[in-house]
């Protein structure tokens, strides 16, 4: 049952610390993407990789990280210095450029305690 | 910078009726338009997509119209189910390019 996999699916984090975000897919697509969503402000763009070892910064990657070892995982990490980190997290995937075809994640909800 | 602009934020609806939620852009470089439907917890889910060389595109209750002299499209759902309680999303992305790009969001709700 091919799929992505988002882990956990609620986080809770102290302020000032580092947290990171799974997300496994098993569908053999190229590119992965993070998206953040809040209420009223739709989905924006954090990170997306096109190929394993390459990323590229979205529209708000400021306070994040990601790593693409993997064709299979691109795990993302909420840092310290994101300021407002509480929010829904989206993984997805898709097999080529040109934006169709995209899988979404069940998501990661992170709440800042 | 929204690149995508939805309308309206939210839309209630009586069962059986018409919804219709609107969408505009601005860059003529977009040429992928699909609409995602999210139900509460869950991540976005494809509904259905056009291209910009056609002017309509239907799936079931579910239709796009496209208007790309006025860089609009609409979706509008017949037949107006509780269960397509939810929100949806409009989104666009560029030939080659890799990211969607999303609209703000309509919460639906329909009601008995």
């Amino acid at each position: 049952d091919g799929g992505i996999t988002q882990s956990p699916k609620y986080l809770f984090r102290k302020e000032g610390q580092n947290v990171t975000l799974s997300c496994e897919q098993n569908l053999n697509h190229d590119a992965m993407y993070w998206y953040r969503q809040d209420p009223g402000q739709g989905l924006r763009l954090i990170y997306y990789s096109q190929i394993v070892n390459d990323f590229q910064k979205g529209d708000i990657a400021e306070g994040y990280s990601v790593s693409r070892e993997k064709k299979e995982s691109f795990p993302l990490t909420v840092t310290s210095a994101q300021k407002n980190p509480t929010a829904f997290y989206l993984c997805a995937s898709s097999i080529n450029e040109g934006g169709s075809g995209y899988t979404f994640g069940s998501g990661t909800r992170l709440t800042v305690v | 910078q929204q690149q995508v602009k939805q309308s309206p934020q939210s839309l209630i609806v009586q069962k059986g009726g018409i919804s219709i939620i609107n969408c505009a852009y601005e860059n003529t470089a977009f040429d992928y338009f699909p609409w995602y439907q999210q139900f509460p917890g869950k991540g976005p889910a494809l509904l259905i997509a056009i291209r910009p060389d056609v002017s309509e595109k239907k799936e079931g209750r579910f239709t796009i119209s496209f208007n790309k002299s006025a860089k609009q499209f609409s979706l509008h759902i017949m037949d107006s189910q509780p269960g397509d309680s939810a929100t949806y999303f409009c989104a666009a992305s560029i030939r080659g390019g890799y990211a969607l790009n999303f609209g703000k969001g309509t919460s639906l709700l329909v009601t008995p």
